[in-house]
């Protein structure tokens, strides 16, 4: 199993560019999320899916899209980067068990954006 | 909502020496808890889970957690520290009984000298 992929795993965009980071998982999980990590912030929600055709806003979500049209893939849109968004992404999924969420998250590796 | 403090922004500690690591939450009943370890460079890795039960959660690497209901708390603990377990470590939250989102606390990163 290969878990939860991103991609890619650095990238450098320019202001105002747009641009799709990828995440895929093979656990069959219902539920995928988008979370962003910044130096003394912890991680912090951007959006979140609880199976395909459903998403959902976290706590920060200006500036980012997500769909999900599979269960496998949920990717975040950039639709005009700024400097604000640079920083660490990461997705993670979650297994919904016997209709209950008591499930951890399992994480991708990250993808380290810098906005120019 | 859910919302969880870790008070120690960073700790060091000798190799050999023991450790604990705070976490407090504010939710209005029991939560699910997690503690996350994140080396360098790299995604994180599930330590430790609390759903319900006994309030001594054993976990990986030798960690263990203890839920106290009374002081809103799930610390984090290990015996005797080596050398790799310098990282940063997350604690999080989930609501039972919904399609909740984890939240998590900003994180304790762990020197180890030796």
């Amino acid at each position: 199993n290969a878990g939860v992929t991103q991609t890619p795993k650095f990238q450098v965009l320019k202001t105002g560019q747009s641009m799709t980071l990828q995440c895929a998982q093979d656990m069959n999980h219902e539920y995928m999320s988008w979370y962003r990590q910044d130096p003394g912030m912890g991680l912090r929600l951007i959006h979140y899916s609880v199976g395909a055709g459903i998403t959902d806003q976290g706590e920060v979500p200006n500036g980012y899209n997500v769909s999900r049209s599979t269960t496998e893939d949920f990717p975040l849109r950039l639709l005009s980067a700024a400097p604000s968004q640079t920083s660490v992404y990461f997705c993670a999924s979650r297994l919904r068990a016997a209709g209950q969420w008591n499930t951890e998250a399992f994480f991708g590796q990250g993808t380290r954006l810098t906005v120019v | 909502a859910q919302s969880v403090t870790q008070p120690d922004i960073h700790i060091t500690v000798s190799e050999g020496a023991s450790l604990e690591l705070r976490c407090n939450y504010s939710y209005g009943a029991t939560p699910y808890l997690f503690w996350y370890v994140q080396s360098p460079g790299q995604g994180l890795q599930l330590l430790l889970k609390y759903f319900s039960g006994d309030t001594l959660v054993q976990g990986i690497k030798g960690f263990e957690a203890e839920f106290k209901r009374s002081q809103s708390s799930f610390n984090l603990r290990k015996p005797s520290v080596h050398w790799s377990d310098a990282a940063e470590y997350f604690c999080a939250v989930g609501a039972p009984g919904t399609a909740s989102k984890l939240t998590f606390g900003t994180g304790t990163r762990l020197q180890v000298t030796l």
